[in-house]
């Protein structure tokens, strides 16, 4: 199994500005996923975070809005930029287990616009 | 794209009896199933696993059925308790990365004392 601590757990930020969630991984990983959780909906995957590579982001979403960074196999940022009240989400890391079947998830990032 | 669908947003039984799930999926048949459970403010929890060649699977009191014939997976909590009480998800395969899931919406467990 994989141990992911992210950070901040949570936070509530003024629209028009930016935040930068943060993921951690216990082991060297080659993929991590980034997920956004709108309330009482299930996860949508935002992109696909490679060391050494850009991301590979999911219909709907653009670098632009989310610029994702992955300078080393445990470690990965996403930016939620220029956020309006419709990005109020639970953010969730990712990685695929072992077997590259399961996934394991960070704790998760409560996000509130306001 | 494969489509996930869950069986009713909330389910509520009483404790002691076996609480059941439905996954529902369209489109093509994927080599393998999940369920996760999810706690308020948590991230998802990976539970189960059952393979396409596989009718069932289980692990303590968690037991898994996977139909590819008529696209369904049932999830059984026998013998519940209250700390059963989460939402479950069942995820499936992305087509295009096998590592990548896809999401069901979820199904909401209380379990009544």
């Amino acid at each position: 199994s994989a141990v992911i601590s992210q950070k901040p757990s949570r936070d509530i930020c003024q629209r028009g500005t930016s935040l930068t969630i943060q993921c951690q991984v216990d082991s060297q990983v080659t993929m991590m996923f980034w997920y956004r959780q709108q309330p009482g909906q299930s996860l949508t995957l935002i992109a696909t975070a490679n060391q050494g590579s850009e991301a590979t982001y999911e219909s709907g979403f653009v670098i632009d809005k989310f610029p994702i960074s992955r300078p080393n196999l445990t470690f990965s940022t996403l930016t939620v930029s220029n956020m309006s009240p419709e990005d109020s989400s639970i953010y969730l890391c990712s990685v695929p287990g072992t077997g590259n079947t399961e996934a394991f998830f960070g704790q998760g990032t409560r996000l509130t616009v306001v | 794209s494969q489509k996930i669908e869950q069986n009713s947003e909330a389910l509520n039984i009483q404790e002691g009896k076996t609480a059941t799930l439905t996954c529902n999926y369209t489109n093509y048949s994927p080599a393998y199933l999940q369920w996760y459970r999810q706690d308020p403010g948590r991230g998802p929890v990976f539970l189960l696993l059952i393979r396409e060649n596989e009718k069932e699977k289980r692990k303590e009191r968690l037991k898994v059925t996977f139909d590819t014939t008529l696209k369904q997976s049932l999830f059984h909590i026998t013998a519940s308790q209250p700390a059963d009480s989460a939402t479950y998800l069942c995820a499936l395969p992305s087509s295009g990365s096998a590592r990548q899931l896809t999401f069901g919406s979820g199904t909401q467990l209380t379990v009544l004392p």
